[in-house]
C-alpha cells in the first residue's frame, strides 16, 4: 500500500539533544513537507522541499533543520536551539508544489523533551 | 495573502443532528480550498476540496461544503451527525506557486457527538 510513515511514534529526549525524526513515502511524490501542531494553533509549516537537494523554510524554521538526499525520504532535525520543542510532528506530501493539489499527511510523531 | 478563520473552536452536536463549520478565507487570488479531518492521535485525512467548476463540493463520509465568493466562506456540513464524526476538522486554503504553493490552515473546529 502506498502511504507516509513516520517514526517513531512516540519520542521523549532530555533537553539539550538534538533528535531526529523520519518521514518517508512510496507515493512518487515530488513535494513534502513538515508541520507543527500545538493545541489550538492548528498546523504551522516549518520546512518543505519540492525537489531532491533542495528545501525552503516555512513559518517557523529556526532551531529545526532537514535534508532531501532522496525523492522518498524527508528526515527533520529538531536541535537544541528550538526553545519549545514538545508538540505534535507531521510529516506530508504531494504529487507537486502546485496550488490545487492536495497534501498526504503521515500518522505523525509526539516528541516530548523534557 | 492568504488565511484562513474557523469560526468555533469547539462545535457539539446531537448524534443525527445537522453538523456545520463555518470556515471564512482571505485570498488575493481565486482561492484552492481543503477540508481535512483529524482523529486522536492520527495524521489529517482530506474530506474534500474546491479547485474550480461546481460550488457544492461532496466529499467522503457524507461530508460536503459550498463555495461562496460574495461571502468568501466554505462551510463543511453533514446532515446527520454520527458519533464516529467525533474528530478536529481543518479548514485550509492553498498558496499560489509563486508564492511558495503552501498550505495555509485554520486553527481547528474540535467536533463532538452527543449521544
Amino acid at each position: 500500500d502506498g502511504g507516509i510513515t513516520q517514526s517513531p511514534k512516540y519520542l521523549f529526549r532530555k533537553e539539550g539533544q538534538n533528535v531526529t525524526l523520519s518521514c518517508e513515502q512510496n507515493l512518487n511524490h515530488d513535494a513534502m513537507y513538515w508541520y507543527r501542531q500545538d493545541p489550538g494553533q492548528g498546523l504551522r509549516l516549518i520546512y518543505y522541499s519540492q525537489i531532491v537537494n533542495d528545501f525552503q523554510k516555512g513559518d517557523i524554521a529556526e532551531g529545526y533543520s532537514v535534508s532531501r538526499e532522496k525523492k522518498e525520504s524527508f528526515p527533520l532535525t529538531v536541535t537544541s536551539a528550538q526553545k519549545n520543542p514538545t508538540a505534535f510532528y507531521l510529516c506530508a506530501s504531494s504529487i507537486r508544489l502546485e496550488q490545487l493539489r492536495e497534501q498526504y499527511f503521515g500518522p505523525g510523531t509526539r516528541l516530548t523533551v523534557t | 495573502a492568504q488565511s484562513v478563520t474557523q469560526l468555533g473552536s469547539h462545535v457539539s452536536v446531537s448524534e443525527g443532528a445537522l453538523v456545520l463549520l463555518r470556515c471564512n478565507y482571505s485570498s488575493s487570488v481565486p482561492p484552492y480550498l481543503f477540508w481535512y479531518v483529524q482523529y486522536p492521535n492520527q495524521g489529517l485525512q482530506l474530506l474534500l476540496k474546491y479547485t474550480t467548476g461546481a460550488t457544492l463540493v461532496k466529499g467522503i463520509n457524507g461530508f460536503e461544503a459550498e463555495f461562496k465568493k460574495s461571502e468568501t466562506s466554505f462551510h463543511l456540513t453533514k446532515p446527520s451527525a454520527h458519533m464516529s464524526d467525533a474528530a478536529e476538522y481543518f479548514c485550509a486554503v492553498s498558496v499560489p506557486y509563486n508564492q511558495g504553493g503552501k498550505l495555509i490552515f485554520g486553527q481547528g473546529t474540535e467536533l463532538s457527538v452527543k449521544p
